[in-house]
Parts: C-alpha cells; sequence; structure tokens
C-alpha cells in the first residue's frame, strides 16, 4: 500500500504563473487536508477535503489560491498568479476517517518563486 | 490561529540523555497527536492518545496528557543521534466541528553523539 504519494517534489514558478500540486491519497482514504509550512515554522492548516466536497477552507488566502479532490484522480492544490510569498513546503496529509485516527503525510512539495 | 504551543521551541542533548517536550493547546479535543519531521521532510507519525487516556508508551516514547491544564509532554528515553528532528504535536480542532488537524509551533530537537 503505496503512502501518501505528492508531486512534484520541487517546483520552481516566476511570479505571475501558475503552480498546481497534486496529492494522491493512500488507498481507501477519502480525507485530504494541505499543509504550509514556512522555513523553520510549524505546519499551517489551509483546507480539508472530502471526494468532491470542501469542507473546511478556512486557513485558505481569499484570493489565487484553491484547491479540489475530484471523484477520480488526485487532489489538487492550485496557485495562480503566484508571488515570492508563496515560496514554502507544501504538505497534503490523508486519513480513513476525519479526526480521530492519525493522518498519514506526503514527503511535501517545495514551491520556489522567483 | 495555532491551537498548539511546544516548549520549548530548541533542545539540545546528549545521547543517552532523556528528552522532554511539552506541547499546550487551547481548546477541547478528541484527541493528541505527535509528530517527527526530519529536516526537509515529510511528518511521520508518533503517537496518538486520546482525550480520556492520560499515559501512553510506544518503545522510547512516553506520552501523557492533561485535558484540565489542556497541555501534554512528550518523553524520549536514552536519545539516539537519530532523534534528531523537529517534534510537533496535533489536535482535532473540535471548535470547528470538521475535524482538521491544526498544528503547534514544534520543538527543534538535536542530539548529540
Amino acid at each position: 500500500n503505496a503512502g501518501v504519494m505528492q508531486n512534484p517534489r520541487h517546483l520552481v514558478r516566476r511570479r505571475g504563473q501558475e503552480a498546481r500540486l497534486r496529492c494522491s491519497p493512500m488507498k481507501g482514504h477519502s480525507h485530504v487536508y494541505w499543509y504550509r509550512q514556512l522555513p523553520e515554522e510549524g505546519l499551517k492548516f489551509m483546507v480539508y477535503l472530502q471526494k468532491e466536497n470542501i469542507i473546511d477552507e478556512s486557513g485558505m488566502p481569499k484570493e489565487r489560491f484553491s484547491a479540489e479532490f475530484p471523484k477520480e484522480g488526485p487532489s489538487i492544490l492550485r496557485i495562480q498568479q503566484v508571488v515570492r510569498g508563496d515560496s514554502a513546503a507544501y504538505f497534503c496529509a490523508s486519513s480513513p476517517t476525519p479526526g480521530n485516527t492519525e493522518a498519514f503525510f506526503g514527503q511535501g512539495t517545495r514551491l520556489t518563486v522567483v | 490561529s495555532q491551537q498548539g504551543e511546544e516548549d520549548p521551541q530548541a533542545l539540545s542533548i546528549q545521547e543517552g540523555e532523556n528528552a522532554t517536550m511539552n506541547c499546550s493547546y487551547k481548546t477541547s479535543i478528541n484527541n493528541l497527536q505527535w509528530y517527527r519531521q526530519n529536516s526537509g521532510r515529510g511528518l511521520v507519525h508518533l503517537i496518538l492518545i486520546r482525550s480520556n487516556e492520560r499515559e501512553k508508551h510506544s518503545g522510547r516514547l512516553r506520552v501523557t496528557l492533561d485535558t484540565s491544564k489542556k497541555s501534554s509532554s512528550l518523553l524520549i528515553t536514552a536519545s539516539r543521534a537519530a532523534d534528531t528532528a523537529s517534534y510537533f504535536c496535533a489536535t482535532d480542532d473540535q471548535t470547528s466541528g470538521t475535524y482538521k488537524y491544526i498544528f503547534g509551533t514544534g520543538t527543534r530537537l538535536k542530539v548529540l553523539a
């Protein structure tokens, strides 16, 4: 059973471009969480999704950021018109049920905006 | 806002010593989890303790939970150089009702050989 798969591992974008980060949860997991981590800091919650539904997006910036988890395929975190401040590591986690179980993390995507 | 705050922010010890990290949180929880993150890597789940549990062990790890003080501690006994990493606590956020996991700020542990 493969773990949570994130790709790409590293992504470089110029200011103004779009960044698309992908996350394939563990088999059988229908709950996906996205987090952002700046260097030497903790993980900041961004969004929690189930298949075809956004459950909680209270941590998402109001503009330029969006997330989806379609019926088929990976979850996508999309950042439009990236700025230097978007440079960070973005982690995805999945769980089989919400809350009362451990979440399994991917290795992250490190976004660098130049 | 952050749910958890770890203390200390950084800890440096000699191999063989014990390391204790503390986590405080703000709201009611169903459970609290501890994770380890090696530099530049993803998070690895260490242990989950439920709100009705007071102590849990896993190998060299011992976790305590005091819901009256809204705090938890992680003890690593007989530390090894390989334990060098950042350690985070995470709680399920009941205030929103959506059970997302909220992480603390982390303790950076360095074990010197």
